[in-house]
Parts: C-alpha cells; structure tokens; sequence
C-alpha cells in the first residue's frame, strides 16, 4: 500500500542549527513533492515544490532535495529560529492518483534559544 | 494572510443538529477543497470543486454534504454528525483543479469542529 513517512517524533533543535526534516515515500512515483509549514490553530502554508527532474531546490534559508531513487524528500533549514518552531508538511502529486496532494502527518519542528 | 476565509472558526454541535460551514476565496481560483485533519493524522481529502463542478468525492459519508455556489464560495454541510466526526476541517483553493504544477494549494485557517 501507499505510505508517506514523516518522523512523528518532536525534532528539537537549538537556534542557530540547522534543522533536517525527512520525507520518506513508498509505492508512490511523484511528479512534484511540495513541503508546507502549519501552525497550531492554522492552515498549512505553502513552502516550496520540486519537481522530479530536480535534485535540489532553494528558497532563502529554506532547502529541498529529491531523490527518487531513495523515495525520499529532505527539508533543511539553516540558521533556524525560534520562530522557525511549527509543523512542517510534506506532500506529493501522483498521476496515477488523480494528482491529487496527498499529504504525510508532519514533524513538529522546535527551534529553543 | 492567505486570502481564503473560513467560518466560523469554532463549532460545537449535539448529534441531531444541522450547521454549515462556509469557505471563501478572494483569488481568483478556480478549484476549491475541502480537507479533514484529526490529531496526528496526515489531512485527508474531502471533496474537490473545478469551476463550481464536483470532481473529487473521496468516499465521504453523506451527512457531510457539499455545496459550491460559484467559484468563490463553498460550504460543507453537516447533519447527524458522530463524535469521531470532531476535526479541523480546512477548506483550500487552487488555480486549478488537480493539475499537477499549479496545485500550489491556499489553505484557511479551519473550522475547529467538536461532536457532542
């Protein structure tokens, strides 16, 4: 069956670190990964996408990889922050699924100073 | 700010009753979802709305009913509701619907729904 694996164990982090979120995916082939940030009480916000043919995708402190030999998506931030602290999401796009986003649960991310 | 709103943002309903919720849109989108989020569970879709036509019912139980007057506006109806039923259900929108690459999706910040 399809699965989408985020680790639902808290990661927490000093400030200044950087922090690594894992996107781990079976039985999926994705076009497109997309990574959200949600905080408690609000809807997810969009983040970043990467697409298949891509390695690596940057955005400000903000990094994403995609390895599809692996099935896994990695989220970096550098230089995290305090307010860095929410649940980040993963999600991906499968054609064979009708494209639709199907998400993974999340990581809560806390960035302590 | 993500430009789609919900209301209201909390709801506490018996199991015989009959509210609505309601989502809007000031994007232009022409797509619009609706998503459930229980605890430590990843968002389930609900429903999925292209340019007012139902195209995604993802085997929801008929008390959750959905409406989509126009292309900025959705509703989800519930009546005799279970207490497992109890969420945050998010409502989302979308340039299109289901279409790879534009499904960078604008989420509300929910409606916090409770069954008594």
């Amino acid at each position: 069956s399809q699965k989408i694996e985020q680790n639902s164990e808290a990661l927490n982090i000093q400030e200044g670190k950087t922090a690594t979120l894992t996107c781990n995916y079976t039985n999926y082939s994705p076009a497109y990964l997309q990574w959200y940030r949600q905080d408690p009480g609000r809807g997810p916000v969009f983040l970043l996408l990467i697409r298949e043919n891509e390695k690596e995708k940057r955005k400000e402190r903000l990094k994403v990889t995609f390895d599809t030999t692996l099935k896994q998506s990695l989220f970096h931030i550098t230089a995290s922050q305090p307010a860095d602290s929410a649940t980040y999401l993963c999600a991906l796009v499968d054609a064979e699924y009708g494209n639709k986003l199907v998400f993974g649960a999340g990581t809560i991310l806390r960035v302590k100073s | 700010e993500t430009g789609v709103t919900q209301t209201p943002r909390h709801l506490v309903m018996g199991m015989t009753n009959k509210k609505s919720l309601k989502c809007e849109q000031h994007l232009g989108h022409n797509a619009m979802y609706w998503y459930k989020q229980s605890a430590k569970k990843p968002l389930e879709l609900m429903f999925v709305y292209s340019l007012e036509e139902r195209v995604e019912n993802n085997s929801v139980p008929s008390r959750f009913s959905p409406e989509c007057p126009n292309s900025s506006h959705l509703f989800l109806h519930l009546h005799t509701l279970q207490p497992e039923d109890s969420a945050l259900y998010l409502c989302a929108s979308s340039r299109e619907a289901l279409a790879g690459y534009y499904n960078e999706q604008f989420f509300g910040p929910g409606t916090r729904l409770t069954v008594l």
